[in-house]
């Protein structure tokens, strides 16, 4: 089984701050690497999925890179509205992982 | 519009067992692999069952081996997931979900609790 590290577990940032989030996998997911969004009381929201193509209605603002091992998705300026948890989930081997969050809360 | 809707969830003992539905409308249900997601209170995202589009080939995680059945009625547009013999550590949200589009249901709450 594949796992998937996220790091930080928490960040602390403000509003206009840049993010940084990074998920790190035991072995080669190739770029099969998908990012959601979670906000309390609600299901995840599909952000970016093969490493680095937005979903459909994702602002520009949230971007993937990495492939292999090491992702990173990035928030270029935290809008209100994105303070929530973020996974990373691998479909490059079955059984399908996510990794363990990182939560991203208003300083 | 892509709509995942499941039902089912509830307070159960430790031994019981409950069947979970998710109702599939917006896209070609038999097309696709579902899947079926929990995240225990306060913790993360687990995949606990998976099934194909045709329903020849499914996943069980080792938590849920030998006491989930995940099953599909395409007739039905209709996902489902037979629990069995709960036990207090399967409190959770389930979610239907579709990853090849990123369609989630809104979550069913199960609490196995006495």
């Amino acid at each position: 089984e594949i796992v998937l590290t996220q790091s930080p577990a928490t960040l602390s940032l403000s509003p206009g701050e840049r993010a940084t989030l990074s998920c790190r996998a035991s072995q080669s997911v190739s770029n099969y690497l998908a990012w959601y969004q979670q906000k309390p009381g609600q299901a995840p929201r599909l952000l970016i999925y093969d490493a680095s193509t937005r979903a459909t209605g994702i602002p520009a603002r949230f971007s993937g890179s990495g492939s292999g091992t090491d992702f990173t998705l990035t928030i270029s300026s935290l809008e209100p509205e994105d303070f929530a948890v973020y996974y990373c989930q691998q479909r490059s081997n079955w059984p399908i992982t996510f990794g363990g969050g990182t939560k991203v809360e208003i300083k | 519009e892509v709509q995942l809707l499941e039902s089912g969830g509830g307070l159960v003992q430790p031994g019981g067992s409950l069947r979970l539905s998710c109702a599939a409308s917006g896209f070609t249900f038999s097309n696709f692999a579902m899947n079926w997601v929990r995240q225990a209170p306060g913790k993360g995202l687990e995949l606990v069952s998976a099934i194909s589009g045709s329903g020849g080939s499914t996943y069980y995680a080792d938590s849920v081996k030998g006491r989930f059945t995940i099953s599909r009625d395409s007739s039905k547009n209709t996902l489902y997931l037979q629990m069995n013999t709960l036990r207090a550590e399967d409190t959770a949200v389930y979610y239907c979900a579709n990853f090849d589009w990123g369609y989630w249901g809104q979550g069913t709450l199960v609490t196995v609790s006495s």
